[in-house]
């Protein structure tokens, strides 16, 4: 089935230093998700993005996060400067337009770690 | 906000026994839930989706349930097998917006 490709699957990195999170969706997808699961907890919406811009996000997006997809290539989740707090696992999904009842599909996840 | 409390948080049956996880929310607006399946290593991959509409629905080797006056969503695997060992998370949307709202998981064991 289609598939959703994250890069990297682990990174580890110093607070305070930026990092770029990699997804590479599913090819005719439209919308673009990224959510957020911090070890044995539940996972949490943190953005969604379509048309070039932020649809919809959550307080849990804080102003050292953004999101972008340059010229239709990988969607990206950068967060400058890291916190200890964002160390967890990131999931992107990517689905078709036209509402909630389409599927999204997930990636693998990255697992980030901020020392 | 949309609260979604899923139980057991962990589940072990044995081979060819039912496992029952439940989802229980709070915002009356819900009306789009999923399951979905994590194994370990690997994406989610969802079950079933369910429309505010339906009540129950039977998928290869496991039904769905959906109690909207109990706000209530389950998954019964039935005959569970050990390929059905994995996390299985709920997720619930309201009508109007793209943001699943997530349960907490539910790790499930598959003892022979």
């Amino acid at each position: 089935g289609p598939k959703v490709l994250q890069i990297p699957s682990h990174q580890i990195i110093d607070m305070g230093q930026m990092v770029t999170l990699n997804c590479d969706p599913v090819s005719n997808h439209l919308y673009f998700y990224w959510y957020k699961q911090i070890l044995g907890q539940q996972m949490e919406f943190l953005v969604n993005f379509y048309n070039g811009k932020v649809m919809e996000k959550s307080k849990l997006f804080k102003d050292q996060f953004s999101v972008e997809r340059p010229d239709g290539s990988y969607f990206t989740l950068k967060i400058q400067p890291t916190a200890l707090e964002d160390s967890a696992v990131y999931f992107c999904a990517s689905s078709l337009p036209g509402g909630i009842s389409y599927e999204q599909y997930f990636g693998p996840g990255t697992r980030l770690t901020v020392l | 906000g949309e609260q979604v409390e899923q139980r057991p948080p962990h589940l072990s049956v044995r081979e060819g026994d039912s496992a029952f996880i439940t989802c229980t929310y709070t915002d009356p607006n819900s009306y789009y839930f999923f399951w979905y399946k994590q194994e370990p290593g690997a994406s989610l991959q969802l079950l079933m989706k369910v429309f505010s509409s339906t009540e129950i629905n039977e998928g290869q080797g496991f039904t769905v349930l959906l109690n909207k006056k109990d706000k209530r969503l389950s998954l019964n695997l039935t005959a569970a097998h050990p390929g059905d060992s994995a996390a299985y998370f709920c997720a619930v949307s309201a009508y109007s917006n793209y943001q699943l709202i997530w349960g907490s998981g539910t790790k499930l064991i598959i003892k022979p």
